[in-house]
């Protein structure tokens, strides 16, 4: 299976980004589906994950600002993270949680996404 | 959240040398009802994304060099790499999966010495 992320490289503070991931080579109906990012500060963290039926988590530290959603029909998933700071500053990954159910370890990831938050 | 600790931040290995990096947890990610232990390790090279070498603690993930090994339990894990090639510079990452959200080590960085 591969990955792809697309969306806008820059956001100005306080707006809204919006990504979306493509899958490509596997059903996006069979597995979990989640957002991490990645900067110097922070290191890893993980933003959440979404699956069939609307089943959603998110890190409760970013839970307020972050809505993802999934569309079988073109096989993709999306983030929508609001209120936008220069802290959000990092690159975005979409990955695959290896097997629904036993735990949230991602066996498959996109290349990622910098996204830049600045004025 | 739990918070994972590794050790060293970056470590140099001679090619052929075996190389340890640790991780530990803030407090345990085994599970005593299926004993296993919800620990993953992750290879990222420059520019890459990050590899899922590992999980449960020691199970190789499909594809990854046997050179590659993961053990430990509770809260402290070790991955080796027996016999170290130049194509093992990476940063490496720990990760646990035993509460949400997951979280990860800050990463420990292999070079060649």
């Amino acid at each position: 299976v591969q990955l792809q992320e697309s969306g806008p490289g820059l956001v100005k503070p306080s707006e809204t980004l919006s990504l979306t991931c493509t899958v490509s080579g596997g059903s996006i109906s069979t597995h979990y589906w989640s957002w991490l990012r990645q900067s110097p500060g922070k290191g890893l963290e993980y933003i959440g994950y979404v699956y069939i039926g609307a089943t959603t988590y998110y890190n409760p530290s970013l839970r307020s600002r972050v809505t993802m959603s999934l569309d079988t029909s073109k096989n993709q998933f999306s983030l929508k993270m609001t209120s936008m700071t220069t802290a959000d500053t990092a690159v975005y990954y979409c990955a695959r949680i290896a097997v629904a159910g036993e735990g949230l370890w991602f066996d498959s990831w996109g290349q990622g996404t910098l996204v830049t938050v600045s004025s | 959240d739990i918070v994972m600790t590794q050790s060293p931040d970056s470590l140099a290995v001679s090619l052929g040398e075996r190389a340890t990096v640790n991780c530990k947890s803030s407090q345990s990610v085994l599970d005593n009802s299926n004993n296993k232990n919800y620990l993953a390790w992750y290879q990222q090279k420059a520019g890459q994304p990050p590899k899922l070498l590992i999980y449960w603690a020691s199970t190789r993930e499909s594809g990854v060099p046997d050179r590659f090994s993961g053990s430990g339990s509770e809260t402290d894990f070790t991955l080796t790499i027996s016999s170290l090639q130049a194509e093992d510079v990476a940063v490496y990452y720990c990760q646990q999966y035993y509460t949400t959200p997951p979280t990860f080590g800050q990463g420990t960085k292999l070079e060649i010495k």
